[in-house]
């Protein structure tokens, strides 16, 4: 059964400070990677959607899988105050990836 | 777009009552229908999957007996909490599939007294 665990718990940078965060997969054959900002528990906003190994880039998040790692990141560039939220990862297969798996979440918190 | 509305968006019930929840999607099929839900400090677990013409899937820990889910057509699911205590409180989360992945609605917020 796929495990999703991510990391650091919490974390908190400065305003303007690249912020990092972490998710390892347990399962190999995934390929449908999705990081979600959720702000005061309430829905998710969708950062990021990423399928193969690399980069891929949506504004000022920026997403890095390694499949044979089992690990996927999230960069966030000049985070500001606004940003700060739970981060979550979400993992699951394409096509049909409809048995989403999400991780515990990072704690982001951006201080002016 | 693809957009999943949910309904209501904040809910109220007494210890032992129901509460029903529905997810509408717009702009896509929905032919599979995931519900999740996150308790308090929890991430989000999920509950059940509903595909068209197939049988519900639950997973553990959840029963049809607890949530029973009702998946009528490619645009609209609902979800039933019966007999909703303390522990069943927290955000349930409906995501409708498309061809490639889920779309998530807002949420329905739970609250038991």
């Amino acid at each position: 059964q796929q495990k999703v665990q991510q990391s650091p718990e919490s974390l908190t940078v400065s305003e303007g400070a690249m912020a990092s965060l972490n998710c390892t997969f347990s399962d190999g054959t995934s390929n449908n990677f999705r990081w979600y900002r959720q702000h005061s528990a309430k829905g998710l906003e969708v950062l990021v959607s990423i399928f193969s190994d690399g980069e891929k880039e949506e504004g000022r998040f920026t997403a890095h899988l390694n499949r044979a790692n089992l690990h996927v990141s999230l960069h966030i560039r000049e985070p500001q105050p606004s940003d700060s939220a739970v981060y979550l990862c979400a993992v699951s297969m394409r096509p049909g990836g409809y048995k989403v798996v999400f991780g515990s979440g990072t704690r982001l918190l951006v201080s002016p | 777009g693809a957009l999943v509305y949910q309904y209501p968006r904040r809910t109220i019930c007494k210890s032992g009552t129901s509460m029903r929840m529905e997810c509408q999607a717009v702009g896509f099929q929905a032919t599979s229908v995931a519900w999740y839900r996150q308790s308090p400090q929890k991430t989000f677990e999920l509950i059940a999957l509903s595909t068209v013409n197939s049988a519900i899937k639950y997973e553990q820990n959840f029963t049809q007996e607890k949530f029973p889910i009702s998946h009528p057509n490619l645009s609209f699911s609902s979800m039933t909490v019966l007999n909703a205590y303390l522990e069943d409180r927290g955000l349930y989360l409906c995501g409708a599939g498309g061809a490639e992945t889920l779309y998530f609605g807002s949420g329905t917020r739970l609250t038991v007294l």
